[in-house]
């Protein structure tokens, strides 16, 4: 079966600083990885996905993720934090299993940015 | 606009009594979700369905029931039984695949008294 870990509940970050949220993923067969984002009662956003075309994947406001198989590995960066950026980042694996395709969520990382 | 839709955004409920929370999508997704959010758990899967007239138990479906009658919607039930319904529901929708994203409505925040 498929999991994600995220190492850290809440992290911390200066205005301008980079952003680092840590995924690790477990799959027996090559996986599809995804990053949400969820601002305060509001439902989750698609921030990129990686789908085994390029590992190094460019989402919106400023986001990226790198795959790397031999750490399995997803880890979210953005080299300049903004006010804008807080709020709670998911990671989410998907692998094919014959028509019952499950969308597995980590627990979560709540971002604080300090001004 | 294209989007999911769910209804209502707050809702309290009684203990002992049933609700249906509604999820409509004009997406022309084929697969349906519902997710439940906690605090510190992330989201889990309640029920998901890959096409009309047929879905599946996720990891916690224990005091839920679903049905899928149309494309565009799924409703979900919770029922008495759901010992602890308290929660935020979310409801996703996606093309079924594995490399496709799901996309999601805004929740639904139920609350027992």
């Amino acid at each position: 079966a498929q999991s994600v870990t995220q190492l850290g509940s809440h992290v911390s970050v200066s205005e301008g600083a980079l952003v680092l949220l840590r995924c690790n993923y477990s799959s027996s067969v090559p996986p599809y990885l995804f990053w949400y984002v969820q601002y305060p009662n509001q439902g989750l956003q698609l921030l990129l996905k990686y789908t085994s075309a390029a590992t190094l994947v460019k989402g919106i406001n400023g986001f990226e993720a790198e795959f790397k198989k031999s750490e399995t590995s997803f880890h979210l960066t953005k080299p300049s934090a903004h006010m804008s950026d807080a709020a709670e980042y998911f990671c989410a694996v998907r692998v094919s299993n014959f028509g019952n395709e499950k969308l597995t969520f980590g627990t979560g990382t709540r971002l604080t940015i300090i001004p | 606009d294209g989007g999911i839709t769910q209804s209502p955004k707050y809702l309290f409920r009684k203990e002992g009594q049933n609700v249906t929370l509604s999820c409509e999508q004009n997406l022309n997704h084929d697969a349906m979700y519902w997710y439940r959010q906690d605090p510190g758990q992330g989201l889990r899967l309640i029920y998901y369905s890959q096409i009309v007239n047929d879905f599946q138990k996720g990891d916690i479906a224990e005091g839920y029931s679903v049905s899928r009658e149309k494309k565009e919607s799924f409703p979900l039930t919770v029922t008495s039984a759901q010992k602890n319904p308290t929660a935020f529901y979310l409801c996703a929708s996606g093309q079924g695949r594995e490399d496709t994203e799901a996309f999601f409505g805004q929740g639904t925040r139920l609350t027992v008294v």
